[in-house]
């Protein structure tokens, strides 16, 4: 069983321009969550999403950022004109269920904002 | 929001010797899922605890899950430089959110 996919690893971008960031979720898997995480710092809650909806995004900013988990293909992190403090880790995880579940975590996304 | 708090951020342990860190909650606690993240890695789950007064064990590690459900620790025993990372307690919930606590880093010197 392949496990959750992330990519790019590694993604450069100068400040303004948009930064995608794509997850496949772990196969059987329908519940998608979102992290950031800093340097040093803990895992900070984005968005979780199920197949076609955004279930809760309390966590992501609401300008800039938004997130999608279509039918088909994988969910996808947007953040549209990027600024310094976007650097970051971005963790996709994957569960087979909601809430209680273990989540299986994908090797993540560093970004970087020239 | 919900913030679950560990205790210590960071540890410093010579090899051979035990660790401890704890997790604490204001709020009363449905489940925690405990999470290991080396350096430059990603989270990986290690397990969950239901019940109060819940004692699970994997070889060295002892995970506890306090009586009123409000914290919980992790212990290793005689700890081995592959022990080295970030150890995460994290509230699982039936909501949507997802309470990762803050994490205490573990440094093994060998």
């Amino acid at each position: 069983n392949a496990g959750v996919m992330q990519n790019p690893r590694h993604l450069v971008r100068r400040r303004g321009q948009e930064a995608r960031l794509r997850c496949s979720p772990m196969k059987g898997h329908s519940h998608v969550y979102w992290y950031r995480q800093l340097p040093e710092e803990g895992l900070k809650f984005m968005v979780y999403l199920q197949k076609e909806n955004i279930i809760d995004e309390s966590g992501m900013p609401k300008e800039r950022f938004s997130a999608e988990f279509p039918k088909e293909g994988p969910s996808i992190l947007r953040i549209q004109q990027v600024v310094r403090g976007d650097s970051a880790a971005y963790f996709c995880a994957s569960s087979i269920g909601p809430g209680d579940q273990p989540q299986h975590f994908g090797d993540g996304t560093r970004l970087s904002i020239l | 929001g919900q913030q679950v708090m560990q205790i210590p951020q960071y540890q410093h342990v010579q090899e051979g010797e035990d660790f401890t860190t704890y997790c604490n909650s204001s709020t009363t606690l449905s489940n925690i899922q405990w999470y290991k993240q080396r350096p430059g890695g990603h989270p990986v789950f290690l397990i969950q605890l239901v019940k109060s007064g819940e004692v699970k064990k994997q070889k060295r590690l002892t995970f506890q899950f306090g009586e009123a459900k409000k914290n919980s620790s992790l212990h290793i025993t005689a700890t081995q430089t592959t022990d080295v990372g970030t150890y995460f307690c994290a509230e699982a919930n039936t909501g949507n959110q997802f309470y990762f606590g803050t994490g205490t880093s573990l440094t093994v010197i060998p």
